[in-house]
């Protein structure tokens, strides 16, 4: 089944302490990115992926940090969470950039 | 950076009733997506638009991209209880190669 995989689902944690939200897709998608989810606010953009060891900012990128070692993986790093990024978080992905993406099921980050 | 605007933020619809939402933006896209999401999940393609004009249907939703390519709107006829959720715009800009959302409208239908 094509999906769109993230870990964990929830998380709480307290501020300063690293985190990573991994993502992970089984689709052969060359693009991937992260957005962040605030009431009233829609999906905005973290960071994105074009392919393999290229990435670029969205709109929100700071305090954030991502990798794309792997076709497949993109996890969101959060060096020294602080509590203005908790947030529901999604992964997406698609075959190329400006072709419909498929989403994760999200991630709720608490920052306390 | 580019922001989307979409109207009505909600609406309270009776069940059958026909629905009608839309999105403008200040910029130019070359591709617009419309999405659903619902409570708990991630958002779900509903209908994507590639050409300025363009008109696309998928069974109740029919959605058009503007002809300035500043705006699209979705329609939902019939509305039937699972349609509740939230409707989201996309634009993508190929100079930027990225997506830009709107803020969302959320329908609840009343039976």
């Amino acid at each position: 089944e094509a999906q769109v995989t993230q870990n964990p689902r929830y998380l709480i944690t307290v501020t300063g302490k690293k985190l990573t939200v991994t993502c992970s897709q089984n689709m052969n998608h060359e693009y991937m990115s992260w957005y962040r989810q605030d009431p009233g606010l829609g999906l905005r953009q973290i960071y994105y992926s074009m392919n393999v060891e290229v990435t670029d900012k969205g709109d929100v990128p700071e305090g954030y940090k991502v990798s794309r070692k792997e076709k497949r993986n993109f996890p969101l790093i959060l060096e020294s969470p602080s509590p203005n990024q908790t947030s529901l978080y999604f992964c997406a992905s698609s075959y190329r950039g400006g072709q419909p993406q498929h989403f994760g099921d999200g991630t709720r980050l608490s920052i306390l | 950076g580019q922001q989307l605007n979409q109207s009505p933020q909600s609406m309270f619809i009776q069940e059958g009733e026909d629905v009608s939402m839309n999105c403008t933006s200040s910029s130019i896209f070359n591709t617009w997506l419309w999405y659903k999401q619902d409570p708990g999940e991630g958002p779900v393609l509903l209908i994507a638009l590639y050409k300025a004009g363009e008109l696309t249907s998928n069974g109740r939703l029919t959605a058009q991209f503007g002809i300035t390519r500043k705006d699209s709107f979705l329609n939902i006829s019939a509305s039937i209880p699972s349609d509740v959720g939230i409707y989201f715009c996309a634009g993508f800009d190929n100079y930027g190669q990225n997506f830009v959302f709107g803020p969302g409208t959320r329908l609840s239908v009343l039976p």
